[in-house]
């Protein structure tokens, strides 16, 4: 089952702040962030661990909420850089097993 | 370091032909990924492997997809015979992951190459 993104896409001028939801239907194990710019690969940008551990980085910031099986990703005073699509990965179930489903993304557009 | 690299980086191809799409994973890590991403469908993982043997092959669409990775610098995807509807941009991607069979679970991310655009006409 493929995670549902929220919003699909989002402008924002320089300096503002975004917000993007990744809710799964079924219990995580871990959540993956990517930032995927036109025309290139994914990049990775932060995991967050059933538990509570977190790793990434860039100066961004992201909460993962096992009961409500969702994850939000902040970025804060937003720069033209931060434009693109980013995708939330879940993994599901209680031990994980590397496999991956990647939400349909939500598009980023930083205007000066 | 050189990073996920993949061949070729654009495929054009007529229907009912045979494509061979290849991946050499960044070296050190023992995981390998192949997705595909079209505008209707998204990301989507295809297979994958683990110390070079598949683990999940779940998404592979149909048996005209087959995919092998002889050693662990090294996979193929291979898509025979195509249609057009296989067009899409084909992501390999690779990570360093712990047993999966009972070991440590430490963190991992997934470095994806930079595609290879195919197009079946």
């Amino acid at each position: 089952q493929q995670p549902v993104q929220s919003p699909q896409a989002v402008i924002l001028r320089e300096g503002e702040d975004a917000v993007i939801n990744c809710s799964s239907s079924k219990a995580l194990y871990s959540v993956h962030w990517y930032r995927q710019k036109h025309g290139e690969a994914p990049v990775f940008l932060m995991i967050l661990l059933k538990g509570g551990e977190q790793k990434g980085h860039e100066k961004i910031s992201a909460s993962f909420n096992e009961k409500k099986q969702q994850s939000s990703l902040y970025l804060t005073a937003s720069q033209l850089s931060y434009s693109g699509t980013y995708f939330c990965g879940t993994e599901t179930g209680n031990f994980g097993n590397e496999k991956l489903t990647f939400g349909t993304g939500t598009r980023l557009t930083i205007i000066p | 370091d050189a990073g996920v690299i993949q061949s070729p980086r654009h495929e054009v191809t007529e229907m009912g032909q045979e494509v061979t799409l290849r991946c050499k994973p960044i070296s050190g890590h023992n995981s390998l990924f192949w997705y595909r991403q079209t505008m209707m469908r998204g990301l989507e993982l295809l297979i994958y492997f683990n110390n070079n043997v598949p683990i999940d092959d779940s998404g592979m669409p149909e048996d005209r997809f087959s995919a092998k990775m002889p050693n662990a610098s090294f996979s193929t995807l291979k898509i025979q015979p195509s249609e057009p509807r296989d067009s899409a941009v084909y992501f390999c991607a690779s990570s360093f992951s712990p047993d999966l069979f009972g070991g440590p679970r430490v963190d991992y991310e997934q470095y994806f190459g930079p595609g290879t655009r195919l197009t079946v006409t």
